[in-house]
């Protein structure tokens, strides 16, 4: 069965602390991406990454950097964390090629910064 | 500008029909695809649309019309474990971005 996994479910840090968001998956993906997910608003894309070292800047990346030293292991880095990124962070990976080329969905980290 | 719409919330009784709509403008178009979401969890994979006409799989059915941009899903013989959010995507090119509805939260009443 296909997996991803986040490092937690839910993390409270305070302003200014660095933060990271780890996502791993067992799939041998190329693809993988990180998201945001606020409520009345779609999933927003922070970054991808098309293999391993690679990434790109998907729409909201300000504030957010990333990391992809294994291709089975995408982190979220928050270098500062600030009250407006308190949100949920969802990581997707994705089999590059393949007929649909669907994401598969970590089950999310509910973060809250105070 | 790219852009989908999806209504917010919708009602509906279980064991009946439900067709939740979904509209969309983007630059370019490879595809549509709907996913589930459960309160609380990850969303995940139901169905991808590229060519107009009805993909039918179980009680879930969806639909694309490229003319008109527009998709819908259509879920039949309701039950309470479909209560969840519905998100449509646009990929509005063969690379990596998929352009994401807000939603549509469906809440089955018995």
């Amino acid at each position: 069965d296909v997996k991803v996994t986040q490092s937690s479910r839910y993390l409270v840090k305070r302003t200014g602390e660095k933060v990271f968001l780890e996502c791993v998956q067992d799939m041998d993906h190329e693809n993988m991406f990180w998201y945001r997910q606020d409520p009345g608003l779609g999933l927003r894309l922070i970054y991808f990454s098309y293999d391993v070292k690679m990434k790109e800047k998907g729409d909201i990346p300000e504030g957010y950097s990333v990391s992809r030293e294994k291709k089975e292991r995408f982190s979220l880095i928050l270098e500062s964390a600030s009250t407006n990124q308190t949100s949920m962070y969802l990581c997707a990976s994705r089999k590059q090629g393949s007929r649909i080329e669907q994401q598969f969905f970590g089950p999310g980290t509910r973060l809250t910064v105070l | 500008g790219q852009n989908i719409d999806q209504p917010t919330e919708m009602t509906a009784t279980e064991g009946a029909i439900v067709q939740i709509n979904c509209t969309y403008q983007t630059s370019g178009f490879n595809g549509l695809f709907w996913y589930q979401q459960h309160a609380g969890e990850a969303p995940t994979f139901l169905s991808y649309n590229v060519l107009d006409g009805l993909e039918e799989k179980g009680r879930f059915s969806s639909f694309l019309s490229r003319s008109k941009g527009y998709s819908y899903l259509l879920l039949k013989e309701l039950q309470m474990k479909d209560s969840a959010s519905y998100l449509c995507a646009s990929r509005p090119d063969s690379n990596y971005q998929l352009i994401w509805g807000a939603g549509t939260k469906l809440i089955i009443k018995p």
